[in-house]
């Protein structure tokens, strides 16, 4: 059974640091696209950016290019969602979900709260 | 790459029939057969609810059905329950970003 298994909400400060991670089981890891989704309040999804596992091939949207780093660790499985510097409008629910070959999203994390407040 | 545009609610009584429009270009809805369409309840994740425009992915009812022409995509909710209350969001293929992938705005689904 494919999962994807995100990690628990964080609560974090303005400047800290974050990083989320989304465990995969159930099929191989390197062979399928894994996407990032931010949903702020209220708001609709969002892509963040893409990774290929396989061959770490990462694609950033351009309003999130710079603003945080998207990786991949083959030998658990699991890809990363990660900011150097954490600001208030980073609090949002953030999903991981895998790409098909005919670039529909199949299976998607539960969700990870991120909220940063002083 | 600009989103795909949805209307931003949409409502019906129990047993309508009620679409959602998902409108893009030639470059991502018009060029491709790689539409999907998603459910999204309060805080749970995202289901795929259709995909390759008009394929309902396994277990989704078949009140659900899926359209496209030019460059709109539709989403049909037939007999709508009150279990259909969501938010919805089509994703297609695009070629004009290197994401591969274009979502839409999303529609609120009311059951009156």
């Amino acid at each position: 059974e494919v999962q994807l298994v995100q990690s628990g909400a964080e609560v974090k400060k303005p400047g800290e640091s974050l990083r989320i991670s989304c465990k995969a089981s159930g099929y191989t890891f390197t062979t399928y696209w894994i996407g990032w989704v931010r949903q702020m309040p209220g708001k609709g999804l969002e892509l963040m950016g893409i990774i290929y596992p396989g061959d770490s091939d990462t694609r950033y949207s351009p309003s999130f290019q710079g603003q945080v780093t998207i990786s991949a660790d083959k030998s658990i499985s699991t890809a990363y969602l990660q900011w150097s510097s954490l600001k208030a409008s980073d609090t949002a629910m953030y999903y991981c979900a895998r790409l098909t070959s005919y670039y529909y999203f199949d299976y998607w994390g539960q969700g990870t709260l991120g909220t940063v407040s002083s | 790459q600009s989103a795909l545009t949805q209307p931003a609610s949409v409502s019906g009584s129990p047993g309508q029939s009620i679409t959602i429009s998902c409108t893009g270009t030639s470059s991502d809805v018009g060029g491709y057969k790689y539409v999907s369409w998603y459910q999204h309840l309060p805080g749970k994740a995202p289901k795929l609810m259709i995909s390759g425009f008009s394929n309902r992915a396994t277990g989704v009812s078949t009140r659900f059905s899926g359209s496209k022409s030019g460059n709109t995509a539709s989403l049909t909710i037939s007999g709508l329950q009150a279990e259909d209350e969501a938010d919805y969001y089509c994703i297609s293929y695009t070629s004009s970003s290197t994401l591969l992938s274009v979502f839409g705005t999303g529609t609120k689904v009311t059951v009156l």
